[in-house]
Parts: structure tokens; C-alpha cells; sequence
């Protein structure tokens, strides 16, 4: 049973728009909440973080908003640009900071 | 700074063969891990260390064995290799463990097993 979901396997938006990838759990238990990008033939880089005692943070062009009660997070990428083009996995941190939990990735296309 | 380093890029094993996926960073981090990526499923941690001469299993530890040699390296063994192991291997480091410490990835091993 897949305690990270993202349900959307890849998404295709304009240069200059908003791309809006979601993330679903199910473990409560997770304490923080990471976003990772992946270029292909490289590995994960990190990109963004929350903590589950807040329900936004903001860096540059993403934010990432928790919604603890849905059980849901979303990364928002403003404006989107050709080299956002690559992977996203969001991944949830257990309580004792030793294990994470990876969603299966959605690919991002930004068209120019 | 390399950052971290995985050898090697890519490997064909027949089924029953044994092979060490070798990993190293530079960074003087305290905890390594080893992921296994497969399509639609994310990453799926194998073994962590959290520090030098410990290791821990993770989520899918069946049919891997780890090294921790020292601070830098990591390595990762399949004793017996099963076409349920084709997969893309990841290595990651991070200074620590705990919500603060952001994981650093290698590029990845592609093991096929035929």
C-alpha cells in the first residue's frame, strides 16, 4: 500500500503559467515533507521543504502548501519555465528523521 | 567535490550472479543510504547507515547486503541476482538524519537481470 501517492503521472503546461503538481498520504505520522526533482540520467535533487506544522513556505518560484487535514500537499511552480521539465516526487519524512517515503513522480513538460 | 559517486553506470547480470554496487561521497556526511527506483513507484529505501559501522534496513532490504567501509563508502551487494531486482539504484548522503537534512543523490546504477 503506497503511503505517498501522486496520482497525476505527468502534467503539461505553458511557459510563463502555473504548474501545480498534488501529493496524497496516508501515513499521519510523516513530520515533514520534501519535493525532489529529477533530471533524467541524474539523480533526485532537493528541492523544497514543509514542515507538518505549517501549511506553506515559499522559495523563489515554488511554494508548497500542506493541507494536514485532506492529508494533501501540492508544489506550485510560478511562472513555469522550459527547465522546470523533469520529474517531481514529493516524499514524506517519518517522526524518528531516519526514513523517506518517495511518491511515484510526476513528469513536468513546460512548453515554450 | 564530486559530491557522490556510484560505480558503475550500468550492469547486466544473469540471474544467480552476485555484484557490489560501490558508492562514495566526498562531502564528509555522517549518514548514507541506498535506494531503489522502479517505474510508477518512486524511490524505495533498501539500507541506510545513519553513522560509521552502523546500518539499518529500510523498506525493501530482502536479497541486498551493505558495507559501510568507512565514512566515505557504501557499498551495496546482491548475493544472488533475480529479474525482480532490475532496477535503477540510487545512492544518497546526508550530514545527518532528521527533518533538517536534505539527502544528496548519485546519478544512479541501471542493473538489468536477465
Amino acid at each position: 500500500d503506497q503511503q505517498v501517492k501522486q496520482n497525476s503521472p505527468s502534467l503539461s503546461v505553458q511557459e510563463g503559467r502555473i504548474s501545480i503538481l498534488n501529493c496524497d498520504y496516508t501515513n499521519s505520522m510523516f513530520d515533514y515533507f520534501l519535493w525532489y526533482k529529477k533530471y533524467p540520467a541524474e539523480g533526485p535533487t532537493f528541492l523544497i521543504s514543509i514542515s507538518s506544522i505549517k501549511d506553506k513556505n515559499e522559495d523563489g518560484r515554488f511554494t508548497v502548501f500542506l493541507n494536514k487535514s485532506a492529508k494533501h500537499l501540492s508544489l506550485h511552480i510560478v511562472p513555469s519555465q522550459p527547465g522546470d521539465s523533469a520529474v517531481y516526487f514529493c516524499a514524506g519524512l517519518n517522526n524518528a528523521g531516519n526514513m523517506l517515503t518517495f511518491g511515484g513522480g510526476t513528469r513536468l513538460m513546460v512548453k515554450p | 567535490n564530486a559530491g557522490v559517486t556510484q560505480t558503475p553506470k550500468f550492469q547486466v547480470l544473469k540471474t544467480g550472479q552476485s555484484m557490489t554496487l560501490q558508492c562514495a561521497q566526498d562531502m564528509n556526511h555522517n549518514s548514507m543510504y541506498w535506494y531503489r527506483q522502479d517505474p510508477g513507484m518512486g524511490l524505495r529505501l533498501i539500507y541506510y547507515s545513519a553513522s560509521e559501522g552502523t546500518t539499518d534496513k529500510g523498506e525493501v532490504p530482502n536479497g541486498y547486503n551493505v558495507s559501510r567501509l568507512n565514512k566515505r563508502e557504501f557499498s551495496l551487494r546482491l548475493e544472488s541476482a533475480a529479474p525482480s531486482q532490475t532496477s535503477v539504484y540510487f545512492c544518497a548522503s546526508s550530514v545527518g538524519q532528521g527533518v533538517w537534512h536534505e539527502q544528496f543523490f548519485g546519478p544512479g546504477t541501471r542493473l538489468t537481470v536477465l
